[in-house]
């Protein structure tokens, strides 16, 4: 089983739709969640965090996270062309260590 | 807030010869910088974490001998990519980690490497 899971798509939405990104994790002991974008051929930038179950929301984003079911989720409302990009989802491991767990990511198109 | 910057952008060089890429975290200090390494359509590879002050902690299968990484200050890191090959290039990232932060990182804008 992997480490992180996602659905590497292409997902494809039009524009002003929800867009739904997926993750699961395998270490039950993370506890510290994050939403990546990375644009093609630039490097990855945080867009979200989330630590507690539930939803939190920014803006068009919200990321959902549910420990139990080892899940974490990114909503993105009213979905622009220049959503079009790769979300990777990264949890930080359990340990004394700061690394994050990297997923392949899902790429993201959104039609004009 | 929370910038880092690399540098070069792009370096193009010859098989044999060493690269230096620097990495600063421009508005807060970083106690840990991890360097990682990106092929085309492939997930991030992290190389190493380096912490100020200590030597790196390299991933399994990363010669440390061949990437040198040093964290000087609490903003800035280097990798040099010694004695490069053609295999070696890829699109490297540093990302840093703040003193006073939880465990998000930020990363630079990367660097492409391209050894001829």
């Amino acid at each position: 089983q992997k480490e992180v899971e996602q659905n590497s798509g292409p997902l494809s939405v039009p524009e002003g739709a929800i867009a739904s990104l997926n993750c699961t994790y395998s270490d039950r002991g993370s506890q510290s969640f994050f939403w990546y974008r990375q644009y093609s051929g630039k490097s990855p930038e945080l867009i979200m965090s989330i630590y507690s179950n539930g939803d939190k929301e920014d803006g068009r984003f919200t990321a959902q996270l549910n420990k139990a079911s080892q899940y974490v989720s990114l909503l993105i409302r009213d979905s622009q062309p220049s959503d079009s990009a790769t979300y990777l989802c990264a949890p930080k491991g359990a340990g004394n260590n700061r690394k994050l767990i990297w997923g392949l990511g899902t790429s993201l198109a959104v039609n004009p | 807030g929370a910038v880092v910057s690399q540098h070069p952008s792009r370096v193009i060089c010859k098989s044999g010869t060493s690269v230096k890429i620097e990495c600063r975290s421009l508005d807060f200090q970083a106690t840990t910088m991890f360097w990682y390494r990106q092929f085309p359509k492939k997930s991030l590879m992290l190389m190493a974490t380096s912490n100020e002050g200590s030597k790196a902690t390299y991933e399994q299968g990363v010669e440390k001998d061949k990437f040198l990484i040093n964290h000087a200050s609490l903003t800035l890191s280097t990798l040099t990519v010694t004695s490069a090959h053609p295999e070696d290039s890829s699109f490297y990232i540093c990302s840093a980690a703040s003193l006073a932060g939880g465990y998000e990182q930020y990363f630079g804008p990367g660097t492409r490497l391209t050894v001829t």
